[in-house]
């Protein structure tokens, strides 16, 4: 079974600063790997995704993470906060041949602070 | 953009109750997810549908459960007999094939208040 650990429930940096957000994951088998992110009241949106290939991946809104497996981690980066970046992120895994279920983490609260 | 929808977006019932949570996937989408998140915690897998069967469930998903996709757009889930523990927030979702190089589109959420 797959499972997700993000380590801290709550995030606060300094608008313009970088922000990282910490997931760990655990899986049997290699997993596909996203990251979601959820404004108060709304769906979860697709940040990024990691399935094969580059091991650093781009998102929307100017996020990243890389997939290292050695460390089990996909960690979400921003170089630079902004205000409107302030929401709930979730990490998430699934694996191959698992039936595509998501298993989500406990998310960050990122609050972001003029 | 395509989106998934759902309606109600807030249903209130009393325990006992039979709800219905509606969901339209994304037209060309052939995969189905209802997920759901109880105030305060994470978002968990519910169910998957595929070719107008079950493909996976979790332990979440007994008996008082059903899932149903009756046209061709939507994709219902149907509580039997409502408890207290139900109240959360329910997320559709849906995905291309094949699912697993594809990423799932969610819906904004039925907020169900059980009372």
């Amino acid at each position: 079974a797959q499972s997700v650990t993000q380590l801290g429930s709550h995030v606060s940096v300094s608008e313009g600063a970088l922000v990282l957000l910490r997931c760990n994951y655990s899986s049997s088998v290699p997993p596909y790997l996203f990251w979601y992110v959820q404004y108060p009241n709304q769906g979860l949106q697709l940040l990024l995704k990691y399935t094969t290939g580059a091991t650093l991946v781009k998102g929307i809104n100017g996020f990243e993470a890389e997939f290292k497996k050695s460390e089990t981690s996909f960690h979400l980066t921003k170089p630079s906060a902004h205000m409107s970046d302030a929401a709930e992120y979730f990490c998430a895994v699934s694996i191959t041949g698992g039936g595509n279920k998501l298993t989500f983490g406990t998310g960050t609260q990122l609050k972001v602070e003029l | 953009e395509p989106e998934v929808t759902q309606t109600p977006s807030h249903q209130v019932t009393q325990m006992g109750q039979e709800v219905i949570l509606r969901c339209v996937p994304i037209s060309n989408h052939l995969y189905f997810y209802w997920y759901r998140q109880i105030l305060g915690q994470k978002v968990e897998f519910l169910v998957s549908f595929y070719n107008n069967e079950i493909s996976e469930k979790s332990e979440i998903f007994d008996d008082q459960f059903s899932v149903e996709r009756p046209d061709g757009s939507n994709f219902t889930l149907k509580i039997r007999s409502t408890k207290l523990e139900d109240s959360a927030m329910y997320f559709c979702a849906s995905s291309g094939f094949p699912p697993a190089n594809y990423e799932q589109y969610f819906g904004p959420g039925t907020r169900l208040t059980v009372t």
